[in-house]
């Protein structure tokens, strides 16, 4: 069974530049979660969805973040136009039941914004 | 707003060592705690704790939750080198979607 994958890896951009993360979770999972680890602070909740709509999306930092997930299969998460301090992990997690168990993480997306 | 402290932040152990990870919590609604363990990209999953499972063991892993005191413990007996990691606890919040609480996490390291 193929894992939650994401993409890229990692992305260097300027500040006031716009990038695109995307997410592609475990096929047949409903909820899909973004989470991001800034410098030196513990992973932070950003959204969750439901197939294809937003349950919860508390944990973004500003109206700058948009997360989409079409079809209810893969997600994208862009940030227009990014800021320093937008560097940091972002991790996509994606679980076929609500319960808090069977999460899976991806590996993660490096921002680095210059 | 809830809140989970691990300790101690890093830790360095010779191989054969035992620890023990320590995961304290506040929440206002709890229904379970996650352990994971983290090397160099996505963290793996290793335990989930709650109400009716209070103890959890897997090889020379082994978890206990403390629902009274509000604590979580993650021991790790005859270390290895591969153990080196760094270990998460998280709590899931069932208020919001089941989205998990982080803590800062444990760096463990184990030297040969």
């Amino acid at each position: 069974e193929a894992g939650v994958t994401q993409f890229p890896s990692h992305s260097v951009i300027e500040k006031g530049q716009t990038v695109t993360l995307r997410c592609d979770p475990i096929s047949g999972h409903d909820n899909l979660y973004w989470y991001r680890r800034v410098m030196g602070k513990e992973i932070k909740f950003l959204l969750h969805f439901v197939k294809e709509s937003k349950q919860d999306e508390s944990g973004m930092p500003n109206n700058r973040f948009l997360a989409e997930r079409t079809g209810g299969t893969y997600s994208t998460l862009k940030v227009q136009p990014a800021e320093l301090e937008d560097s940091g992990v972002y991790f996509c997690a994606s679980s076929q039941d609500e319960d808090g168990d069977g999460y899976t993480f991806g590996s993660g997306t490096r921002l680095t914004v210059v | 707003e809830d809140k989970v402290v691990q300790s101690p932040l890093s830790l360095v152990v010779h191989e054969g060592d035992t620890v023990t990870l320590n995961c304290s919590y506040e929440v206002t609604n709890f229904r379970s705690l996650l352990w994971y363990k983290q090397e160099k990209k996505a963290p793996t999953f290793l335990f989930m704790l709650t109400s009716s499972g209070i103890e959890k063991k897997s090889g020379r892993l082994s978890s206990i939750l403390d629902k009274k005191e509000l604590f979580s413990i993650l021991n790790i007996t005859a270390t290895q080198t591969g153990d080196s990691a760094v270990y998460l606890c998280a709590v899931a919040n069932p208020n919001s979607g089941y989205a998990l609480n982080f803590g800062k996490g444990t760096s463990l390291l184990v030297t040969p």
